[in-house]
């Protein structure tokens, strides 16, 4: 079956204005997460949803970042306002929470380049 | 704070070597631990996963261990190959929350 996609693959915005992120998961993955990886580094973790709820907002950086799931499917995360400082690739996970393993499957990422 | 360190950084070896790359965590309260590799410009894709309860999952050439312990992890790769040449990155979950990552190793197998 497909794997988790995410659009756009490449995203290139002027400081100051919105952008908007797409993951569509793993149909059936009840949990997605969304991440941050800035260049030369690790992954940073943003948020997670559990069905349409996000428990954990915590890694979220700042109110310029929201996130919301919708039909237990597709997320999108939204940069208001974007900084140079949100460069980064934005990589979206899904796994089936009900498994044992929680074995997490990553998308291909968007690469947000702020100019 | 959980933290998630790899040692090394990066790693160059001539094909065939045998290699061992290391991952540690602060918090050895671990639910799994989960092993990937990343391609230049590319997703995760997922290695190997050992669950708390296990000491090591194998898949072909790769052998990860845990010591829950020690808040340590080993990937060895056996007779390493070019295509093996990527990023390989640790990540470590307490619940279904949140996974920590390491910052990975960066590995350049020659031919």
């Amino acid at each position: 079956g497909a794997g988790v996609s995410q659009s756009p693959s490449n995203k290139v915005t002027e400081k100051g204005k919105d952008v908007e992120l797409r993951c569509d998961p793993i149909s059936g993955h009840t949990a997605l997460y969304w991440y941050r990886q800035r260049l030369g580094q690790g992954l940073e973790f943003l948020i997670y949803f559990q069905g349409n709820s996000a428990p954990d907002k915590s890694g979220l950086p700042s109110d310029r970042f929201s996130a919301e799931r919708t039909g237990e499917s597709v997320s999108t995360l939204t940069i208001q306002r974007t900084q140079q400082e949100d460069s980064a690739v934005y990589l979206c996970a899904s796994s089936f929470i009900w498994s044992t393993e929680y074995e997490q499957y990553f998308g291909p990422g968007t690469r947000l380049t702020v100019t | 704070k959980q933290e998630v360190t790899q040692i090394p950084a990066a790693l160059s070896v001539p094909e065939g070597e045998n290699l061992v790359l290391n991952c540690s965590f602060t918090d050895s309260a671990i639910y799994n631990l989960q092993w990937f590799r990343q391609d230049p410009g590319k997703g995760l894709t997922s290695l190997l996963l050992i669950q708390s309860s296990q000491r090591e999952q194998t898949s072909g050439r790769l052998n990860a261990s845990l010591d829950k312990s020690s808040g340590r992890s080993t990937l060895y790769i056996a007779a390493s190959q070019p295509g093996d040449s990527a990023t390989y990155l640790c990540a470590v979950s307490y619940n279904f929350n949140k996974f920590y990552f390491g910052s990975g190793t960066k590995l350049n197998v020659k031919p």
